[in-house]
């Protein structure tokens, strides 16, 4: 069982605000977990990529993993316009997709209003 | 330039047709993949090959070949078109597990449109 949720929105917040994006999944042999930000047109940008629980931070960007709860979130703080986009979380059993590649989930579209 | 070319960018073509999309990488990663984004369902794998001499099935292959010309070029056939294979097909490289970590890096996608 592959199934990964994530509520595909809109979500709609004001600039500045923090956001918060999350995807649920049920497989517990993930162990390794990604954000990939998508712009309308292009391919999915890595930007962030964590190994099993815990927090880990990048600029405006934190991702949490919960592993007990199979529970992963993507916080920015600051938002700006310009972070705009369809947010996918990925995760896979093993280090660069392995035998499955990455499970999905379907995506969050973020809209950042000036 | 970009790390990983897909051509062409778009296309649209007949029922019936034979259709080739590549994929080509500057990355010198081992492993390349084969995706297709549908609204509503996500990505989907098609395709993997972990090295030149490594091809495999993924969760939706039916209906779709791959070649693996080279380290790095790996195009995705559809030999007969249909149209729900209508879809944005997005090919992605990572190196091997033994130099860490290893993400997948995506290209920017080919939109295929069969009528």
């Amino acid at each position: 069982q592959k199934e990964v949720e994530q509520d595909p929105g809109p979500l709609s917040v004001p600039e500045g605000a923090i956001v918060s994006l999350n995807c649920t999944y049920s497989n517990s042999a993930f162990q390794y977990f990604m954000w990939y930000r998508q712009y309308s047109r292009k391919g999915p940008e890595l930007l962030m990529y964590t190994y099993s629980s815990g927090n880990k931070e990048d600029g405006r960007f934190t991702a949490q993993v919960d592993k007990s709860s199979k529970y992963i979130s993507l916080f920015i703080r600051d938002s700006q316009p310009s972070d705009s986009a369809t947010y996918l979380c990925a995760m896979t059993e093993y280090s660069g997709g392995g035998a499955d590649g990455l499970t999905f989930g379907k995506g969050t579209h973020l809209i950042i209003q000036p | 330039d970009a790390d990983v070319t897909q051509t062409p960018r778009n296309r649209i073509t007949k029922t019936g047709k034979r259709i080739m999309l590549e994929c080509s990488q500057t990355k010198g990663h081992d492993r390349m993949y084969w995706y297709r984004q549908d609204p509503g369902l996500g990505l989907r794998l098609i395709y993997y090959s972990f090295d030149v001499k490594d091809i495999n099935k993924g969760e939706i292959s039916d209906g779709y070949s791959v070649s693996r010309q080279a380290q790095a070029k790996f195009s995705l056939s559809l030999e007969s078109a249909i149209p729900n294979q209508t879809a944005l097909y997005f090919c992605a490289t990572s190196d091997r597990p033994d130099s860490g970590n290893q993400p997948q890096h995506f290209g920017d996608g080919t939109r295929l449109s069969i009528l």
